[in-house]
């Protein structure tokens, strides 16, 4: 089936580093691929999204562009801050929109930035 | 304000006892997913559903039950035939035909003593 590969944490970078965090997939459609973070305690929320090759999502300074040749949606940020110190979870999408549609999810990157 | 309510937020079972996590929404979403969380291990899927009176089984379906009777409520039974109940459980939903974006909600921690 389809499967998502992210890197190991944790990471730990000092306030204004720049920020990569590496994302694979493999699939046999053409998923949608998505970036989700979870703050401390709480559920996890859509970071950005995008849903066909060469397509870049971006939001909060975070961009991830979905290469089809290599299969990857790496996430990066130019100059992280404290209160991005979260879990990263990449993602995609399978199945065609009806009764077998749901999301798999990467095992998650834990992010700590340093003041 | 529009989201999805996940309860109780801690709980704590007793080995051989049964536990119900309750997941209501009020986004109009069709789809409804339950979720288990372990660290190191990412998200993994228990159970979803498109619609109302159906569901299938997801990738760790053994040892849990769900039901879809309305809308609005998914909610998940961990049974004692679950051999390790002990992680944090999160509920989502989805907009039929949207391009996937799930909506969460905050959780369940369920501790089995």
């Amino acid at each position: 089936g389809d499967s998502v590969t992210q890197m190991e944490g944790p990471v730990t970078l000092s306030e204004e580093a720049f920020l990569t965090i590496n994302c694979t997939y493999t699939a046999t459609g053409y998923p949608s691929l998505f970036w989700y973070v979870q703050y401390p305690g709480e559920g996890l929320q859509l970071l950005l999204k995008a849903t066909k090759a060469d397509d870049k999502g971006s939001n909060k300074g975070f961009e991830a562009t979905y290469r089809k040749e290599t299969t990857s949606f790496h996430l990066e940020k130019g100059s992280v801050q404290v209160s991005d110190s979260a879990v990263y979870f990449c993602a995609l999408s399978e199945g065609s929109g009806g009764s077998n549609y749901k999301l798999t999810f990467g095992k998650g990157t834990l992010l700590t930035v340093n003041p | 304000d529009g989201g999805i309510t996940q309860s109780p937020k801690y709980l704590f079972r007793k080995e051989g006892q049964n536990v119900t996590l309750s997941c209501e929404q009020n986004l109009n979403h069709d789809a409804m997913y339950w979720y288990r969380q372990d660290p190191g291990q990412g998200l993994r899927l228990i159970y979803y559903s498109q619609i109302v009176n159906d569901f299938q089984k997801g990738d760790i379906a053994e040892g849990y039950s769900v039901s879809r009777e309305k809308k609005e409520s998914f909610p998940l039974t961990v049974t004692s035939a679950q051999k390790n109940p002990t992680a944090f459980y999160l509920c989502a939903s989805r907009l039929a035909g949207n391009t996937g974006e799930l909506f969460f909600g905050e959780g369940s921690r369920l501790t089995v003593l």
